[in-house]
């Protein structure tokens, strides 16, 4: 089966711009979850879909960040404006249970 | 918070050699245990997963250990091999647990290991 995808794979704006982050979950996988490493730092969770449901956004930074996941099939990210502690590579994850989480390649976003 | 201690962070082994990272969860609760290896440039990549009923699991050359009592875990591979170089990445989740915190995964820092030929 496909694993999970991300787009792009690297992103460089400046600070004050927006940028939109794609995400499509492995086929069937109804667990979607969103996480950033900042760099020398651990990898931390942002925000769990159930489907199109948000279950838990208890991560997400602040209001810059929204996410969706319009009809329960890929998920995106804004960012909008972002600043420069923005930056990091985000990750998405897909579960079909909700306990082993598959991981995508992770976009690099670079705020300049 | 709820927070995951990874030790080392850097590791140096000889080829053939044994490598050990372990890991302290802070959340009683938490009852999955996941190792991701993250190759350079690469997806993190789930090789090996251990539940809180469980108290060893193996697979190859690759183990983990739990100790629910002292809330740690522990990642063995043996007869290292170049391509085990890669940072390793413990984590801890409340899987299955009350609404709002399903799955969502508590990593450590990531441990560098580098095995010389």
């Amino acid at each position: 089966e496909a694993g999970v995808t991300q787009f792009p794979s690297h992103s460089v704006i400046e600070k004050g711009q927006t940028v939109t982050l794609r995400c499509d979950p492995i086929s069937g996988h109804d667990n979607l979850y969103w996480y950033r490493r900042v760099m020398g730092k651990e990898i931390k969770f942002l925000l769990h879909f159930v489907k199109e449901s948000k279950q838990d956004e208890s991560g997400m930074p602040n209001n810059r960040f929204l996410a969706e996941r319009t009809g329960g099939t890929y998920s995106t990210l804004k960012v909008q404006p972002a600043e420069l502690e923005d930056s990091g590579v985000y990750f998405c994850a897909s579960s079909r249970t909700g306990t082993e989480q598959y991981f995508g390649p992770g976009t690099r976003l670079t705020v300049t | 918070g709820e927070n995951v201690e990874q030790h080392p962070s850097t590791l140096s082994v000889q080829e053939g050699d044994s490598a050990v990272i372990k890991c302290t969860y802070s959340d009683s609760a938490s009852n999955y245990f996941p190792w991701y290896k993250q190759e350079l440039g690469k997806r993190p990549q789930l090789i090996i997963d251990i539940r809180s009923n469980v108290g060893e699991k193996k697979d190859q050359r690759i183990a983990v250990t739990l100790n629910k009592t002292a809330k740690h875990f522990s990642l063995h591979i043996t007869e290292t091999q170049p391509e085990d170089s890669a940072v390793y990445f413990c984590a801890a989740s409340r899987s299955g647990g009350r609404r709002g915190s399903q799955g969502n995964l508590i990593f450590g820092k990531g441990t560098k290991l580098s095995v010389k030929p």
